[in-house]
């Protein structure tokens, strides 16, 4: 039931460009994505209520494909400030399931 | 102006004990969570309220009660504290099911 992601963990130099992964073996009907960084609560990053629905926030966009019960999340030229664990969230039965997480270190 | 806030920030007690959590929200939402993030990092829905109505209520041990008297605030209270009931546990708000949800700080409860 728990969406998961993938990759687990992603290391990335400054500048470099990441996308992560988010599959669900039931039907999504949203999804959203948070960013916590070590400490911290997650944060709000985008929320996705189509399937075909596309998403840019900054540098950080997201697309969502219902048929295949999959959101993908882009990071392109990383910067610091984007390390941290993201989650998606897929909504399932009136509640967010929130996925197994992937932990992003970008390095200078 | 914090716009989820939880306290305490920290709790430490030892098992047997009863303690509570408070959470307030000022962004004039509707929707209103507990969540638990365990050491592993997973965070689960523990409840939800809408407009002070209990709506979402998981599979948790009664010793968990929530109470939210008016949409700007739920509470949570916990007796009879147990080892795995260490965690942090968050609360978030959200406008409707479909709005994105904003996390408190966080109480980190250590049952020792």
């Amino acid at each position: 039931q728990q969406p998961v992601q993938s990759p687990q963990a992603v290391i990335l130099r400054e500048g470099e460009d990441a996308v992560i992964n988010c599959s669900s073996s039931k039907a999504l009907y949203s999804v959203h994505w948070y960013r916590q960084k070590h400490g911290e609560a997650p944060v709000f990053l985008m929320i996705l209520l189509k399937g075909g629905e596309q998403k840019g926030h900054e540098k950080i966009s997201a697309s969502f494909n219902e048929k295949k019960q999959q959101s993908s999340l882009y990071l392109t030229a990383s910067q610091l400030s984007y390390s941290g664990t993201y989650f998606c969230g897929t909504e399932y039965t009136d509640k967010l399931i929130f996925g197994t997480g992937t932990r992003l270190q970008v390095f200078p | 102006d914090t716009a989820v806030s939880q306290t305490p920030k920290y709790l430490v007690t030892q098992m047997g004990n009863d303690k509570s959590i408070k959470c307030e929200q000022n962004l004039g939402h509707d929707t209103m969570y507990w969540y638990k993030q365990d050491s592993k990092k997973f965070l689960k829905i523990m409840f939800s309220y809408n407009n002070k109505e209990l709506i979402i209520n998981e599979t948790v041990p009664n010793r968990f009660s929530p109470k939210s008297p008016d949409k700007a605030h739920l509470n949570l209270h916990i007796n009879s504290l147990e080892l795995g009931d260490s965690a942090v546990y968050f609360c978030a708000s959200s406008q409707g099911r479909q709005g994105g949800q904003y996390f408190g700080p966080g109480t980190r409860l250590t049952v020792t």
